[in-house]
């Protein structure tokens, strides 16, 4: 089975800090996704990442980077973390042969005070 | 925005009882796709239906979809109080290639009452 990891469940940092999520993949898989869930929002891609050291931007990058140096491996950066990234960080990935199927992470909880 | 839509926000139903969850969307897709998230977890594949497919069925579910009228549909049938959770329709945009992103819905939250 895939497995797709998240380095924390919960996370509470204050505001300012500068905030790692890390995700890990086991199945190889090229491409990578970092979203955020809020409520009444659904699901908006932050960045997303089809090869090492390749990214490119979704829906809402303001405020995030990102960091691909191994295949299996994307982390979500926050610089300079605010309230309003309190949120749902959820991490995905997929094969490029396998029609866009994702294969989510159990998602970081972050809330930064 | 792309995001599709689904509808209703919210269902409730007794167990045993067939639910139906609808999606719209907004763009020519290659594939559509529905999700499950049960409360505060990651999303799971539940059932992914192509463009020229217009019906598949997997265990308990059935998917439908229409491109004429951009729309889809997720029944669950026989339903039971696991399958309460949120669930989420998911297409593709932009590049018709495999590391497309998907654009997910805002999900139908689907509460089985027991």
């Amino acid at each position: 089975d895939v497995k797709v990891t998240q380095s924390s469940r919960y996370l509470v940092k204050r505001t300012g800090e500068k905030v790692f999520l890390e995700c890990v993949q086991d199945m190889d898989h090229e491409n990578m996704f970092w979203y955020r869930q809020d409520p009444g929002l659904g699901l908006r891609l932050i960045y997303f990442s089809y090869d090492v050291k390749m990214k490119e931007k979704g829906d809402i990058p303001e405020g995030y980077s990102v960091s691909r140096e191994k295949k299996e491996r994307f982390s979500l950066i926050l610089e300079s973390a605010s309230t309003n990234q309190t949120s749902m960080y959820l991490c995905a990935s997929s094969a490029v042969r396998s029609s866009y199927e994702q294969y989510f992470g159990p998602g970081t909880r972050l809330t930064v005070t | 925005s792309q995001q599709g839509e689904e509808d209703p926000q919210a269902l409730s139903i007794q167990e045993g009882e067939n639910a139906t969850m609808n999606c719209s969307y907004k763009t020519s897709i290659n594939n559509l796709q529905w999700y499950r998230q049960n409360s505060g977890r990651g999303l799971v594949h539940l059932i992914l239906i192509r463009s020229n497919e217009r019906e598949k069925h997997s265990g308990r579910l059935r998917v439908t979809l229409d491109t004429s009228k951009k729309s889809s549909s997720l029944l669950i049938t026989a339903s039971r109080a696991a399958d309460t959770a949120s669930y989420f329709c998911a297409t593709a945009y932009g590049r018709n290639s495999g590391n497309t992103p998907l654009v997910f819905g805002k999900g139908t939250r689907l509460s089985v009452i027991a």
